[in-house]
């Protein structure tokens, strides 16, 4: 099955700097790569998805970046905010299962 | 409003009591499924549901059931529930016939002792 790494598991942030987390999966057919973010007592919540078929997509301050051959994305928020601090999931799908991350932890100090 | 709702939200139980989470979506959304989620390993899927009467496991399936009778409705079933199975599970709803752009639901908490 899908196996998908995420790194780091935390990560403090300056606020207003950058803050990138990144993943990797082992199945080459998956083609749907979203990001979750989880707040504390809530379901995830997707924040940005990215298909295969793309190499980049953004979002005011978020943004995902696909490498399909290194089998490897990325997301990035930039001028992070004290909101943005929360639990970030990367996930692969090839169609109808999904796979997860095992979950960043992002702080934003003021 | 739309929403995916679960329930109960929190539910303490013994092993071996056979128990049913409930998850409700009001989006029409023809895919459905559940997630438990443990501490350092993210969120694993249990089941999925590609639309009424068509379901299929998911990485984690063993110990669980589920049916889905209803589009609306998808619920998870443990028949004789163990300690390994204390967990936080969430159920998750999406329009097209794949887990694209979920609606996750508020989360059950569970306890078997």
């Amino acid at each position: 099955g899908e196996n998908v790494e995420q790194h780091p598991s935390t990560l403090s942030v300056q606020e207003g700097d950058s803050a990138v987390i990144k993943c990797t999966y082992s199945d080459s057919a998956s083609n749907y790569f979203p990001w979750y973010k989880q707040e504390l007592g809530k379901g995830p919540q997707l924040i940005i998805d990215i298909r295969s078929n793309v190499g980049e997509k953004k979002d005011q301050r978020i943004a995902v970046t696909l490498n399909k051959t290194a089998k490897h994305f990325s997301l990035h928020i930039t001028e992070t905010q004290p909101e943005d601090s929360a639990v970030y999931f990367c996930a692969a799908s090839n169609d109808y299962k999904l796979s997860f991350g095992a979950g960043t932890t992002v702080t934003v100090r003021a | 409003e739309a929403q995916v709702t679960q329930n109960p939200r929190y539910l303490i139980t013994v092993t071996g009591k056979k128990l049913t989470v409930t998850c409700s979506q009001n989006m029409n959304h023809e895919y459905m499924s559940w997630y438990r989620q443990d501490p350092g390993l993210g969120l694993r899927q249990i089941y999925y549901s590609m639309n009424v009467e068509v379901t299929d496991k998911g990485d984690v399936p063993e110990g669980y059931k589920v049916s889905r009778k209803e589009k609306r409705n998808f619920p998870l079933i443990l028949e004789s529930p163990s300690p390994n199975q204390t967990s936080l599970y969430f159920c998750a709803s999406s329009f097209a016939g794949g887990p694209y752009e979920q609606y996750f639901g508020p989360g059950t908490r569970l306890t078997v002792t």
